[in-house]
């Protein structure tokens, strides 16, 4: 049974606007979660996080929302850039372990 | 360059072959892991070590073996794999456990099991 879930295997948008990937987990005991970006033919690298104890982290241009009482997090992409076009995994673990538990991705297509 | 190297980048292999996936980082982090990304599911954790020594085994048949001779190199070897053990395997390293720690991922090694 998955306990990250990444329900939009794809998504499109256009250069300039908002791009919008959600992460649902089920385990309210995760604290720590990240998301991470993976081009064709290299490794996930490290984009951002976020602790249980905020609700939003923001870099730059990219933002994470965590919503603890809906087990939901989601990465905003403001604006989005061709460059940006890549699978993006949510990831959650728990402080004290090595464990960290991916989803299955949503591939995101920037439309110059 | 995210200082976590792989070889080889790409592997064949018959199911009655030995060979070996090496990973080595260059960052001075103290742990290790091992992932298995497969076709359309997440990536799947393997083996964590820390200072050399395992501290996550998440059901790995025992086709596969790994070995950390020290805190910068780690290893999967593999012996008699099924077709079905064709995928991309990552190798990461991380600073430690206290969560939120940012894992650091190797290119990975695409294997294909005749």
């Amino acid at each position: 049974d998955q306990q990250v879930k990444q329900n939009s295997p794809s998504l499109s948008v256009q250069e300039g606007r908002i791009s919008i990937l959600n992460c649902d987990y089920t385990n309210s005991m995760f604290d720590y979660f990240l998301w991470y970006k993976k081009y064709p033919a290299e490794g996930p690298t490290f984009l951002i996080s976020i602790s249980s104890i905020k609700d939003k982290n923001e870099d730059g241009r990219f933002t994470v929302f965590l919503n603890k009482s809906a087990k939901h997090l989601s990465l905003h992409i403001v604006p989005s850039q061709p460059g940006d076009s890549a699978v993006y995994f949510c990831a959650v673990s728990t402080s004290g372990t090595y464990k960290y538990i991916f989803g299955t991705g949503t591939r995101l297509k920037v439309l110059a | 360059e995210t200082g976590v190297t792989q070889t080889p980048r790409h592997l064949v292999m018959g199911m009655t072959n030995k060979k070996s996936l090496k990973c080595e980082q260059h960052l001075g982090h103290n742990a290790m892991y091992w992932y298995k990304q497969s076709a359309k599911k997440p990536l799947e954790l393997m083996f964590v070590y820390s200072l050399e020594e395992r501290v996550e085994n998440n059901s790995v048949p025992s086709r596969f073996s790994p070995e950390c001779p020290n805190s910068s190199h780690l290893f999967l070897h593999l012996h008699t794999l099924q077709p079905e053990d064709s995928a991309l395997y990552l190798c990461a390293s991380s600073q430690g456990n206290r969560g939120g720690e940012k894992l650091f991922f190797g290119s990975g090694t695409q294997l294909s099991v005749l």
